[in-house]
């Protein structure tokens, strides 16, 4: 079956510093992984993905991840946070026999302070 | 390109009526159309998943009776919620997907309360 954990509810960091969103995942066969960030009482935004190729992976905003098959996981990252960046963000992979279906992490609420 | 449009953004509803929620494909055809409700706080919890002309496949523990999902066309699906009930307030999104492994793309989402 697959899975999805983000171990924090909760990230807080300082602006200007890197940040790190975790993610770790159980899925069979090859993994598709996905971040997504969600706005106060708004849809998701892509924010990139996973499907093959290099480990680290450049999406938007200025985020990156990177794909760790021994550890099983796809933390996002950013070297420098802003205020702007506090959301709620989502970790997700897609599996099973549905093409599109997605099985998310609970998200972790990233608070950027000033 | 690959932009889904969910209507209506917000809805608030008496308690015992219905509401009907627009999942629409705007420049692609969707073969598969997914809906997600989500609780304050929570994950997005995958409800059913819908096909072109066929039945919606509905995840454990989620009333087909209550939650009727119709995807009469290729860029079309539709959520509605029957005789809703408070309880049944949540944030619904859809999102939509080609058939290639990653290619979906997500609505803007459903602010639904029922009073």
């Amino acid at each position: 079956a697959q899975s999805v954990a983000q171990p924090e509810d909760q990230v807080n960091v300082a602006e200007g510093n890197p940040l790190t969103v975790k993610c770790t995942y159980s899925v069979s066969g090859n993994p598709y992984l996905f971040w997504y960030v969600q706005y106060p009482n708004r849809g998701l935004q892509f924010l990139l993905k996973y499907i093959t190729g290099d480990n680290l992976v450049k999406g938007s905003y200025g985020f990156e991840a990177e794909f760790n098959k021994s550890q099983t996981s796809f933390h996002l990252k950013k070297p420098s946070a802003l205020v702007s960046d506090s959301a709620l963000y989502f970790c997700a992979v897609m599996g099973g026999s549905t093409l599109g279906r997605l099985y998310f992490g609970r998200g972790t609420q990233l608070t950027v302070w000033p | 390109g690959a932009v889904v449009s969910q209507h209506p953004s917000w809805v608030i509803c008496k308690s015992g009526t219905s509401v009907k929620i627009e999942c629409r494909s705007l420049d692609f055809q969707a073969t598969t159309m997914f809906w997600y409700r989500q609780f304050p706080k929570q994950s997005l919890m995958l409800m059913a998943t819908s096909n072109e002309g066929s039945k919606a496949t509905y995840e454990q523990g989620v009333e087909k009776d209550k939650f009727l999902i119709n995807h009469a066309s290729l860029t079309l699906s539709t959520l509605t919620v029957t005789s809703a009930h408070p309880e049944d307030s949540s944030f619904y999104i859809c999102s939509a997907s080609w058939g290639a492994a990653d290619g979906y793309t997500f609505g803007s989402g459903t602010r639904l309360t029922v009073v």
